[in-house]
């Protein structure tokens, strides 16, 4: 079993519509949560960080952590053609030495 | 200063050559890092330093150097690569703690 995994996708999501990405990781004493989004050719970038069970929102972007079940969530609302990249869920774990594990990414196409 | 600064952006090498590529952060934080990301495939680390101090090293071979000669500095010196090793190498930083990495935009690097 994978320490981070997300499905490689593509996820395809009409213009406006809400996208939906899911991530599951191993280590339980996993304590931070984050997203980044990378567009091809780039370097990733911070867009969410998640620390306690629960929802939270920064503009169109809620993450979502429920740390019993050991998943992360990522929704993007009113999904734009320029939301179109790969989604890195990444976790920092105590097992992994306190440094942040990635999963392989979801990539999300957005069709206007 | 909420950036970090890598460059070149891009780097030819052929397998005999020396180079070193260069990483700048100004924020104060006390973690850098050094990860190698091969397309369609999420990053992967190399390096972690750590108030200056080497505090993971992933396997690496010797051909990859990292050297930091101070809280904002970070290097890594290449020489005898092989083709393989061409890829986007990523710095990235960090407060200590469960805090997630910015990310610099990397170096494209290819070995001919």
């Amino acid at each position: 079993q994978k320490e981070v995994e997300q499905n490689s996708g593509p996820l395809s999501v009409p213009e406006g519509a809400i996208a939906s990405l899911n991530c599951t990781y191993s280590d339980r004493g996993s304590q931070s949560f984050f997203w980044y989004r990378q567009y091809s050719g780039k370097s990733p970038e911070l867009i969410m960080s998640i620390y306690s069970n629960g929802d939270k929102e920064d503009g169109r972007f809620t993450a979502q952590l429920n740390k019993a079940s050991q998943y992360v969530s990522l929704l993007i609302r009113d999904s734009q053609p320029s939301d179109s990249a790969t989604y890195l869920c990444a976790v920092n774990g105590v097992a992994a030495g306190n440094k942040l594990t990635f999963g392989g990414g979801t990539r999300v196409l957005v069709k206007p | 200063d909420t950036e970090v600064t890598q460059t070149p952006k891009h780097l030819v090498m052929g397998m005999t050559n020396k180079k070193s590529l260069k990483c700048e952060q100004h924020m104060g934080h006390r973690a850098m890092y050094w990860y190698k990301q091969k397309a369609k495939k999420p990053p992967e680390l190399m390096f972690v330093y750590s108030y200056e101090k080497l505090s993971i090293n992933e396997s690496v071979p010797s051909r990859f150097s990292p050297e930091c000669p101070n809280s904002s500095h970070l290097f890594l010196h290449l020489h005898t690569l092989q083709p393989e090793d061409s890829a986007l190498y990523l710095c990235a930083s960090s407060q200590e703690g469960q805090y997630g990495y910015t990310f610099g935009s990397g170096t494209r690097l290819t070995v001919v």
